[in-house]
Parts: structure tokens; sequence; C-alpha cells
């Protein structure tokens, strides 16, 4: 089974800090993905990497990065969190590009910024 | 802007009914779709995954897709309590040169004993 793996399940934050989520897989999937999940908004994508080292903007990266530097880990970054990023923040991998292949989602990532 | 559209619900269903969940996309060119499940407070979940027109198979759930309507569905036979959640439609479509999956909002189903 796909084991895609979040470094916290709940995360409270002050306004100003500076936040790392980690995400970790262990199936050898190409491809990782950061979503976040409001209510009322779906979910949505921030950033997503095709390999080590690549990154490419989802439709809000605003106010976020992102770090790939081994295969199996993609780390999302709130440079400076801000209130209007309290939000559930799911990781997602999946193998090699092919319109034939599913997402695989972590745990979640519960982010309470105040 | 490739959408992906579902009725948010709730449904209700009584156990042992069927239920049935239904998505639109708008993305001729998508040739494979997926159903998650979400608990509430959890990560979706993969349930289903279908590419061709007709119906797959698998257990108790059944998954529809009819690519000239851009239509795509999931039943599920003798529903439980426990199949009360949120069903996410996803459709994957090819977003400025990259494959990405495109949500839907979900539709959240109540099974009522």
């Amino acid at each position: 089974d796909v084991k895609v793996t979040q470094s916290s399940r709940y995360l409270v934050k002050r306004t100003g800090e500076k936040v790392f989520l980690e995400c970790v897989q262990d199936m050898d999937h190409e491809n990782m993905f950061w979503y976040r999940q409001d209510p009322g908004l779906g979910l949505r994508l921030i950033y997503f990497s095709y390999d080590v080292k690549m990154k490419e903007k989802g439709d809000i990266p605003e106010g976020y990065s992102v770090s790939r530097e081994k295969k199996e880990r993609f780390s999302l970054i709130l440079e400076s969190a801000s209130t209007n990023q309290t939000s559930m923040y799911l990781c997602a991998s999946s193998p090699i590009p092919g319109t034939r292949r599913a997402q695989f989602f972590g745990p979640g990532t519960r982010l309470t910024v105040l | 802007q490739k959408e992906v559209e579902q009725n948010s619900g709730p449904l209700s269903v009584p156990e042992g009914a069927i239920a049935s969940l239904n998505c639109t996309y708008s993305d001729r060119g998508s040739q494979s779709f997926f159903w998650y499940r979400q608990y509430s407070g959890k990560s979706p979940e993969l349930i289903m995954s279908i590419y061709s027109n007709g119906d797959k198979e698998d257990g108790r759930f059944t998954a529809q897709l009819n690519k000239a309507s851009q239509y795509v569905s999931l039943l599920i036979r003798d529903s439980q309590p426990s199949d009360s959640a949120t069903y996410l439609c996803a459709v994957a479509s090819i977003i400025q040169g990259a494959q990405k999956l495109v949500f839907g909002q979900g539709t959240r189903l109540t099974i009522n004993p």
C-alpha cells in the first residue's frame, strides 16, 4: 500500500512565524502535490513537483514556497504565516505522469495561525 | 477553466438503499476519473477509478462513465451507516501542459439507520 505521511496532524503557529510542513512518501513516486482544503472552497492546489529539485506553481501559490531535495520528501513552507492560511493542508503523491494515475493522500495537517 | 461539478448535498439515503452520486465535467479531453471518500476530519481516500465508457464494479461500489455526456457517477448498493462521508469526484486534465487532478466540491452523503 502507498504510504504518505505528514509531520504533524495539528499545528498552532503565530502570525509572522515561518512554518514548515513535511511530507514523505515511501512508494518511490515521482509526483508530489500540496493542497489546502477549506469549507466551501474544496481542494485547491498550492504547488506540485514532478521530480527532485523541480517545482511548479498550482492555483494558489502566493504566500507559500516548496522544497524537494529528495524524491521521497516534499516540504511546504509558509514564509510568514498569516491568519488566512489557517486551513487543512494535504500532501499527495502519484506515480510517473500518465493520465491513469490517481493521487494518494497523506493524513493532513490542520494548521491554525493565531 | 476546467471544472468539475457535484451536487453538494446533503444527500440522505436509508440504510440498505442505493446511493447515487453524480458528477459532470467540462474538459472533453479528460481520460481518467476518480472517486474519493473523505470522512469528516480525515483525508481523501481513493475508492474507484474509471477510464472507459460504461460501468465498473468493485464490491458494493459501481462507477459509471459517459464521456459523450461528460458525466460520471458512483452507485453505492446496500448503503451502510459507515458509508456516511463526503464523496469527491476528480478528473485528470492537462492544464498549462501539466497533468493535474481537478476536484469537485464533494457531495455529503448521510446513511440513516
